[in-house]
């Protein structure tokens, strides 16, 4: 019930090309989902969020869909750059007033230059 | 304004000694999360912490681990008696306040620990 489950587990793209990450979750209690990026020997920091109100949240070249009903969310990267390379983890929450997040197992993304 | 500062960023302890780290918060953030990333895994949450209060531990292990935010000075994430399997890089976040819509959580570069 607590379980996000993220795939695949790595991903190369060719530069130019779209990276999408899956994410999956049970507890129907979640109403926050975020994504992180993080780089070799760095913390993660947040790069998109989205609630179950909207079906879809772009930012530049970053998107979330949202499928309320299949209890699944994505993130799309457009036009993938070797700057993207890093490992991405998606997360939920459920709005109690906390950042006690529930983390996928993270997706290692390679862009080729 | 500096973000959230962890040390030391590399722990090496022998099994069975402390290890203590050191978390200290965004500046004006009052609240502190815990996580701990094991290789190739995700974030696991461990402990939320207020000023002086203890939240949430429903994620630390029953023994050995301790937290603590005192009024003055950083958080202190404490594993006594250190064995193979707590390797692993030990991340803060800190917030200004509870959860809400507009605000997020901002992680610090982490703690790797290793234990030999």
């Amino acid at each position: 019930q607590q379980q996000v489950k993220q795939s695949p587990q790595s991903l190369i793209v060719q530069k130019g090309g779209i990276s999408i990450i899956n994410c999956a979750y049970e507890n129907t209690a979640f109403d926050y989902f975020p994504w992180y990026q993080q780089f070799p020997g760095k913390g993660p920091a947040l790069l998109i969020a989205i609630r179950p109100d909207v079906s879809e949240k772009k930012e530049g070249r970053f998107t979330i869909s949202f499928n309320k009903s299949a209890k699944q969310f994505s993130l799309h990267i457009m036009d993938s750059q070797p700057g993207d390379s890093a490992t991405y983890f998606c997360a939920a929450s459920h709005y109690s007033g906390t950042y006690k997040y529930i983390f996928g197992t993270g997706t290692r993304l390679k862009v080729l230059a | 304004n500096a973000g959230v500062m962890q040390n030391p960023r590399h722990l090496v302890r022998r099994r069975g000694q402390e290890a203590r780290l050191r978390c200290s918060p965004m500046k004006g953030h009052s609240h502190v999360y815990w996580y701990r990333q094991l290789p190739e895994e995700g974030l696991k949450f461990m402990v939320y912490l207020q000023k002086e209060n203890i939240i949430d531990e429903s994620g630390m292990p029953k023994e050995r681990f301790s937290a603590e935010f005192p009024k003055e000075g950083p958080s202190i994430l404490r594993i006594q008696q250190v064995v193979r399997g707590d390797s692993a890089a030990y991340f803060c976040a800190s917030s200004p306040r509870q959860g809400a819509r507009d605000t997020e959580a901002f992680f610090g570069q982490g703690t790797r620990l290793t234990v030999v």
